[in-house]
């Protein structure tokens, strides 16, 4: 199993692109998620699916959009990039999204830079 | 608003010395706390969680205790070994949501020196 893995590593755009972050976990997992990390803030959850064609916002939603066509891809855009989103993004999967007592599989994250 | 609060921002220890790392939250729904431990370019790792219907659980070197009337956690790393370096990010959850939408706190640099 490759795991959850992310794509690119590392990304620079100006303020106004748009992209696109890729997700894929391999394990047949239900739930996803994507969050970002700051320095000094630690992990913020931006949005989560607990199933194909479920997806729900989190703690800092605004400015990203996400999908989930399949179970195993679970991308991250962002229509208009500002200085703000500069971040590292990070991806995870678990088996189910609530009644367990489980733990998130995270991936390698993606470091963007909006300038 | 910091719901979870890990207030120091780095920590070093000898190495075969013990690290305590503290956590405090304020959320009175948080029920599953976790701790993940994260190497520079590399996602975080799940190290070891608890429930909150218990006060203390190991894993080897690592053992977490939680003090629910205080809404504190502290992970305990015995002996410590220069590979435990890394930043360490306490976490925790709804019982309906455990180990899903978590609530990180800030994370604490580790470093054990040989």
């Amino acid at each position: 199993n490759a795991g959850v893995t992310q794509t690119p590593k590392f990304q620079v755009l100006k303020t106004g692109q748009s992209m696109t972050l890729q997700c894929a976990q391999d394990m047949n997992h239900e739930y996803m998620s994507w969050y970002r990390q700051d320095p000094g803030m630690g992990l913020r959850l931006i949005h989560y699916s607990v199933g194909a064609g479920i997806t729900d916002q989190g703690e800092v939603p605004n400015g990203y959009n996400v999908s989930r066509s399949t179970t195993e891809d679970f991308p991250l855009r962002l229509l208009s990039a500002a200085p703000s989103q500069t971040s590292v993004y990070f991806c995870a999967s678990s088996y189910s999204g609530s009644g367990f007592q489980e733990t998130q599989y995270f991936g390698p994250g993606t470091r963007l830079l909006v300038l | 608003d910091q719901q979870v609060k890990q207030n120091s921002p780095s920590l070093s220890v000898q190495e075969g010395r013990i690290s305590i790392l503290n956590c405090d939250y304020t959320n009175s729904m948080f029920d599953y706390f976790l701790w993940y431990k994260k190497y520079p370019a590399e996602g975080p790792t799940f190290l070891i969680s608890i429930s909150s219907i218990k006060d203390k659980n190991e894993d080897g070197r690592f053992t977490v205790f939680l003090n629910k009337s205080a809404k504190h956690l502290s992970l305990h790393i015995v002996p410590s070994q220069p590979g435990d370096s890394a930043v360490y990010f306490c976490a925790a959850s709804p019982f309906e949501t455990s180990g899903s939408r978590l609530t990180f706190g800030e994370g604490t640099q580790l470093t054990v020196n040989p």
